[in-house]
């Protein structure tokens, strides 16, 4: 099992430029979430999916779109890069979100910097 | 969904030392979970606790959990050098505060 595994594990992108970062979990879990993480703070949430085919906006979406085509990937993807999107982006998923079915699972982290 | 407030920000304690940091919370939670950041590393699930539960170990972890006070501890015994990392709570889900940073000192 290689649990989430994310890539790129780094990317520098210039101001304006387009990327997508792919995520992919092998345990058959049904959510999943994309997170970012700025120096010295927590995680703060993205979008989300539910499902296959399903997405949802989570705290901080803007200037970021994602796809769940299929069941065992999440797509983040930065249509146009601002420096402001400089952060950790990390990846989780997790069974359910009741009870033991919500431990999230975590990727390795995707470092972007935005010039 | 809420966000937990850690307490304190940072803690920096002797190897071997007891380490207590808390979380508070401000609705009502089917459950809280606790989760470690080790430095530019995805973070890992230490545990979770019901909200009918009011203590629960897991090893040198004992977590505890007071709903009326909405608030949660987790005490982390003889600390060892591998325990520095940040500490998160997620009361109910998606949600992390900032985090209180450890530092074990040899």
């Amino acid at each position: 099992n290689a649990g989430v595994t994310q890539t790129p594990k780094f990317r520098v992108l210039k101001t304006g430029q387009s990327m997508t970062l792919l995520c992919a979990q092998d345990m058959n879990h049904e959510y999943m979430y994309w997170y970012r993480q700025d120096p010295g703070m927590g995680l703060r949430l993205i979008h989300y999916s539910v499902g296959e085919g399903t997405t949802a906006k989570g705290e901080v979406p803007d200037g970021y779109n994602v796809s769940r085509l299929k069941k065992q990937n999440f797509l983040l993807g930065l249509e146009s890069a601002a420096p402001s999107q400089t952060s950790v982006y990390f990846c989780a998923s997790s069974y359910g979100t009741s009870g033991s079915w919500s431990e999230q699972f975590f990727g390795p982290g995707t470092r972007l910097t935005v010039l | 969904s809420q966000q937990g407030e850690e307490d304190p920000q940072a803690l920096s304690i002797q190897e071997g030392e007891n380490a207590t940091m808390n979380c508070s919370y401000k609705t009502s939670i089917n459950n809280l979970q606790w989760y470690r950041q080790n430095s530019g590393r995805g973070l890992v699930h230490l545990i979770l606790i019901r909200s009918n539960e009011r203590e629960k170990h897991s090893g040198r972890l004992r977590v505890t959990l007071d709903t009326s006070k909405k608030s949660s501890s987790l005490l982390i015994t003889a600390s060892r050098a591998a325990d520095t990392a940040s500490y998160f709570c997620a009361p109910q889900k998606l949600v992390f505060g900032q985090g209180t940073r450890l530092t074990i000192n040899p």
